[in-house]
């Protein structure tokens, strides 16, 4: 059984570029949450994707965005680099049986650099 | 608002010790999920536990164990007999059962560091 996978490891932008971030959910789980994890505090919730639309949003602008594929893969879209933006983007994927309470297990996360 | 509070930022102990780390959290929902994570130096989040407000009984798994307190909202978790291995971030999560969106509210997280 294939874990959630996400690419890149590293990522190094600059202030104002536009960044895509890459997600493979684990076998058998249709449904994908993406955090952002700045550096010593908790992951928080961007969004998560069922069936591919958007099921719920956190406090993140709009310039954060996503899709998720037929395969249910996810990309999370970042459009106007700010640097506070620097961080640690972990994606974590669930088999949606029921709302909102299904375990979510996360991948390895890719840490993005805003200079 | 629902919140997560994990009080020590930082525990070290040295091996074969035992250490407990707090969580309280705060939810005005009657149905609820409370979840410890792992994270290690490379970053992955590691799953450890589930527990639903429901079942208040306490688990053992190896040298894990919890204690879920409804009375005091806690959900402690204690590892005996230390090992180096276990030093990592440990992350306590809570999702409502109102929630449809999965929305995990972490706290802040607990560094744990064991010494040989």
């Amino acid at each position: 059984e294939t874990g959630v996978t996400q690419s890149p490891t590293h990522l190094i932008k600059t202030r104002g570029q536009q960044v895509t971030l890459r997600c493979s959910s684990q076998s058998g789980h249709n449904t994908v949450s993406w955090y952002q994890q700045a550096l010593g505090q908790g992951p928080q919730f961007i969004f998560q994707y069922y069936r591919e639309e958007e099921n719920g949003r956190g406090n993140f602008p709009p310039r954060f965005s996503g899709l998720q594929f037929p395969n249910y893969s996810s990309e999370l879209n970042v459009n106007a680099l700010e640097l506070d933006d620097s961080a640690l983007y972990l994606c974590a994927s669930s088999p949606k049986d029921r709302a909102g309470a299904d375990t979510q297990y996360f991948g390895p996360g890719t840490r993005l650099t805003v200079l | 608002a629902q919140k997560v509070t994990q009080a020590q930022t930082e525990i070290s102990v040295v091996e074969k010790e035992d250490v407990t780390l707090d969580c309280v959290y705060e939810t005005r929902d009657t149905t609820y999920y409370l979840f410890w994570y792992k994270q290690p130096p490379s970053g992955e989040l590691v799953f450890l536990i589930r527990r639903n407000s429901f079942d208040e009984q306490n688990e053992i798994s190896g040298r894990y164990s919890w204690n879920f307190q409804k009375s005091t909202s806690s959900f402690n978790f204690t590892i005996t007999a230390s090992q180096v291995v276990d030093s990592a971030v440990y992350f306590c999560a809570l999702i409502d059962g109102s929630s449809n969106t999965g929305k995990l509210i972490f706290g802040q997280g607990t560094t744990l560091q064991v010494k040989p």
